[in-house]
């Protein structure tokens, strides 16, 4: 089965700074999609990515996918304290996979004022 | 606005009792699924269905079971539950798109207490 192991597992950063969260894919991703979650609610959809080398920007927020196709990074540009939440990161395996997504472990964002 | 509905944000329940966990989305979508999340262990899929009256076992189906009567509405079964079955419970839909994964709607959570 498909693993995604994101890195870091927490990240706490001063308002105004620049950070990059990890996503990375034992197998090659067909689809990669990016959540954003706040304590004990659902998750919001941010990003898909599907083909190599592949970039995507939405306000500060930016995501690439590698020519390989098995890993991605998220990258906040200027962060604010609206960014703060659980970042994760979700995979589609492929046909075999159906329409189910495989989801990393997820990352922790604190952003002090 | 697109929405996926579950039915308890808190429920605290005892050991042994019966748990229906209920979920109605309004996008028509065909896939709707079953997740839960736990600190350390990020989501887990536990059950899932492409259509009415079908299901299929996700990775952690042991001690669970679903009902899908209806196309909107998806309902999560916890026949005898057990403390280690506290936990943040997440109810997810998605359009069919030939077998390839698409974009997850989620609801907002239920999170359940088993003491």
């Amino acid at each position: 089965s498909q693993e995604l192991e994101q890195s870091p597992q927490s990240l706490i950063v001063q308002e105004g700074k620049n950070l990059t969260i990890n996503c990375t894919s034992s197998k090659t991703l067909y689809g990669l999609y990016w959540y954003k979650q706040k304590y004990g609610e659902g998750l919001i959809f941010l990003m898909m990515l599907q083909k190599g080398g592949e970039e995507k920007s939405h306000e500060k927020i930016t995501a690439k996918l590698d020519e390989k196709k098995q890993q991605s990074s998220l990258h906040i540009t200027a962060s604010q304290p609206s960014h703060a939440g659980i970042y994760l990161c979700g995979a589609d395996g492929g046909e075999t996979s159906g329409s189910r997504l495989t989801f990393g472990e997820g990352t922790q964002l604190t952003v002090n004022p | 606005d697109v929405k996926v509905t579950q039915s308890s944000r808190y429920l605290v329940k005892r050991t042994g009792e019966k748990v229906f966990l209920e979920c109605v989305q309004d996008m028509d979508h065909e896939n709707m699924f079953w997740y839960r999340q736990d600190p350390g262990l990020g989501l887990r899929l536990i059950y899932f269905s492409y259509d009415v009256k079908m299901k299929e076992k996700g990775d952690i189906p042991e001690g669970y079971s679903v009902s899908r009567e209806k196309k909107e509405r998806f309902s999560l079964i916890l026949e005898s539950a057990s403390t280690n079955q506290t936990s943040m419970y997440l109810c997810a839909s998605s359009q069919a798109s030939g077998g390839h994964g698409g974009e997850l709607f989620f609801g907002e959570g239920s999170r359940l207490t088993v003491l």
